[in-house]
């Protein structure tokens, strides 16, 4: 079972706003799960990562909410902008002998309206 | 910049041919990853390698066979190649240990005609 799921498949949000993407696992022993952006033509790039051991962890705008006993976790983007516009992945993985393997979620397609 | 380097950029090919993806890691990273982008697919991990050895595999088709370097680039081949194998191919490049953050390249545009 190495499925995480994503929602919603695409979101628009008024500049300003509050963006909020879930995602949900169903493998336990995940202990990574990081968010990537991905722009239109580029390669996806870390936004923020947490792990179980905390339950929530805040860069700047950018927020990654957990719940480990619901196996959930969410990004939330305050004050968004016309530049968070962008394809947004979770993912997760398990450590283990050096080996990283990233699962990742279907993407969320972000609009925000200027 | 990631820093991670991938070439072609883009590449046409026809069915049946056999392609060469490239990738350079970050400076100092010994760790290669492999994923494949496709529309109804999505994001989907292909292969590992650490420090030139295979490491973890995921649902690479036996058509497809990859390789680290001395130097630590890598490639990615594709043989025998079909419609369906037309996609984003993105290399991503970690550090020493295995939690590290994961940088990936610009990605290679292969489509099979």
């Amino acid at each position: 079972q190495q499925q995480v799921k994503q929602s919603p498949q695409s979101l628009i949000v008024q500049k300003g706003g509050i963006s909020i993407i879930n995602c949900a696992y169903e493998n336990t022993a995940f202990d990574y799960f990081p968010w990537y952006q991905q722009f239109p033509g580029k390669g996806p790039a870390l936004l923020i990562a947490i792990r179980p051991d905390v339950s929530e962890k805040k860069e700047g705008r950018f927020t990654i909410s957990f719940n480990k006993s619901a196996k959930q976790f969410s990004l939330h983007i305050m004050d968004s902008q016309p530049g968070d516009s962008a394809t947004y992945f979770c993912a997760a993985s398990k450590a283990g002998q050096g080996a990283q393997k990233l699962v990742f979620g279907q993407g969320t397609r972000l609009t925000i309206n200027p | 910049d990631s820093g991670v380097t991938q070439t072609p950029k883009h590449l046409i090919t026809a069915t049946g041919q056999r392609v060469t993806l490239r990738c350079s890691p970050r400076s100092g990273d010994l760790s290669v990853y492999w994923y494949q982008q496709s529309l109804d697919q999505g994001l989907q991990f292909l292969i590992q390698y650490y420090n030139g050895e295979e490491r973890a595999k995921g649902n690479i088709l036996e058509r497809f066979s990859a390789q680290q370097f001395p130097d630590l680039h890598s490639e990615l081949n594709l043989s025998s190649l079909e419609l369906g194998d037309s996609a984003l191919y993105f290399c991503a490049s970690s550090g020493r240990t295995g939690g590290d953050t994961q940088y990936f390249g610009p990605g290679t545009r292969l489509t099979v005609l």
